[in-house]
């Protein structure tokens, strides 16, 4: 099946620094990935529609200047956490949808943990 | 996109059949009915899809009626590998995929 990554896998960084995910479909291409967030015991709440070669569209209540997305090609696309504070510790979740018209799937990355201390 | 509602947790024993079902009383003509699984601290993992009457795949039966007001996940004979969040959603994919999550159900397996 089509495979996802995500990079790091978890990562520990200093309130104020800016951390970068990356989420890469490795068999496959997308022109639109997808970003989510998820607390402890919570669903996942979409932050964002990734589309490559045009700006990122936000859902309501998302800081596009604090959460950057930069989708530069058709298999990868990155999330920056910019100026990261405790509270934007998190599970952060990205998929991608296959561009195959007869593949109508949506392949989730294994996520990314971020601890902001 | 259709609100969905699911219990919010279910109790089975190995070996059981375990029916989830989902409510989503205002789902689009347009809108698949489509199920994932998430173990903790992974991504969520399709598990069927369906449009409408039954469907069956290797891990799973999904059962629609027909005014598609509400669906059943029906996992055959559970296994302690089962407990997880199971997350039904409605999925336009017209409209570039966009998959809301609602609060899932977390099925609990024991011995």
């Amino acid at each position: 099946g089509a495979v996802v990554s995500q990079h790091p896998s978890w990562v520990i960084c200093k309130s104020g620094t800016s951390v970068k995910i990356e989420c890469r479909s490795l068999d496959f291409q997308a022109t639109t990935m997808f970003w989510y967030r998820q607390f402890p015991k919570q669903s996942l709440m979409l932050m964002a529609t990734s589309n490559e070669g045009s700006k990122a569209t936000y859902e309501q209540g998302v800081e596009k200047d604090k959460f950057l997305i930069n989708h530069a090609s058709l298999t990868l696309s990155t999330l920056t956490v910019t100026s990261a504070h405790p509270e934007d510790s998190s599970f952060y979740i990205c998929s991608a949808r296959d561009d195959s018209p007869e593949f109508y799937e949506q392949y989730f990355g294994p996520g990314t943990r971020l601890t902001v201390t | 996109l259709a609100k969905t509602t699911q219990p919010i947790s279910m109790d089975s024993y190995e070996g059981q059949e375990v029916n989830i079902t989902c409510s989503h009383n205002n789902i689009a003509t347009n809108d698949y009915i489509t199920w994932y699984q998430q173990f903790p601290s992974q991504g969520p993992r399709f598990i069927i899809q369906g449009y409408k009457t039954k469907v069956t795949n290797e891990v799973a039966s999904l059962f629609i009626p027909a005014d598609r007001k509400s669906s059943t996940l029906s996992l055959p004979r559970v296994s302690l590998s089962d407990t997880a969040v199971y997350y039904c959603l409605g999925a336009n994919y017209n409209q570039g995929g966009k998959l809301i999550f609602g609060q899932g159900t977390e099925l609990s397996v024991k011995p």
